[in-house]
């Protein structure tokens, strides 16, 4: 339980947009923020932005302001981050994350207990 | 350039104890007691290993220990063991609109 599964490794053109999915092995996101991070070939942790399910609204980090889209689909149970105008420094591996459980209030709500297993998307002409 | 600095490297021997620094400023660590410590080993997601500055979640060994002065933030690994080899990333909220930011992560090498 707790689990977050992410749809599988992408290769894509520069210019191009990609769209990675999160599922929760228990079937709902419960209220809390879905985040995503990234982390670039030996680099570090990039907080990309985060989506709260029970409201789907989304915040963003100001660097992907305009490139990253974040939703949810209440149907399907996943979340998904789609970044646009792909370009060779996206290269990276996307992680979506969230918190494990207890009280969730402001800032608290961001302590990533759950991770899912990260996808590694690939920008290459 | 993350928002938060970090130390590239520390390093100590098994059974030492070290100490890896966060800095920060006042929109971030200065004004706020929501910090997190990260620790990731190679081709690992990473794990949470402290929240709220001091509190460690269920599971994780008391030999890691938070704390917080000012602008910083500081985690220290007490009794170094061979498995702690790994990145370690600190975490805060911010007031901009940039609401989260890690630091460039910390290369422990246990000697």
């Amino acid at each position: 339980q707790g689990q977050l599964v992410q749809s599988g490794a992408e290769v894509k053109k520069p210019g191009s947009s990609v769209k990675v999915s999160c599922t929760a092995s228990g079937g709902t996101f419960r209220n809390y923020p879905v985040n995503w991070v990234r982390q670039a070939p030996g680099q570090g942790l990039e907080w990309m932005g985060g989506i709260t399910p029970i409201f789907g609204t989304a915040n963003y980090a100001q660097k992907f302001q305009g490139r990253v889209t974040l939703t949810t689909d209440e149907s399907t149970g996943a979340a998904y981050m789609e970044l646009s105008s792909l370009r060779s420094e996206d290269t990276a591996v996307y992680y979506c994350a969230q918190k494990g459980g207890g009280h969730c209030s402001g800032g608290s709500c961001y302590y990533l207990d759950y991770w899912g297993q990260g996808t590694l998307v690939t920008v290459s002409s | 350039q993350s928002a938060l600095t970090q130390p590239a490297s520390v390093s100590g021997s098994p059974g030492q104890s070290i100490t890896i620094s966060c800095t920060g400023t006042t929109s971030d660590i200065g004004v706020y007691n929501y910090v997190s410590w990260y620790q990731q080993h190679p081709g690992k997601a990473p794990k949470l290993i402290i929240y709220g500055v001091t509190d460690r979640p269920s599971g994780v060994s008391n030999r890691f220990s938070g704390s917080k002065s000012g602008n910083t933030a500081s985690l220290t690994i007490f009794g170094l063991q061979a498995e702690d080899e790994a990145h370690y990333y600190c975490c805060s909220i911010t007031t901009t609109s940039t609401l989260v930011v890690f630091g460039g992560g910390t290369k422990l090498t246990v000697l």
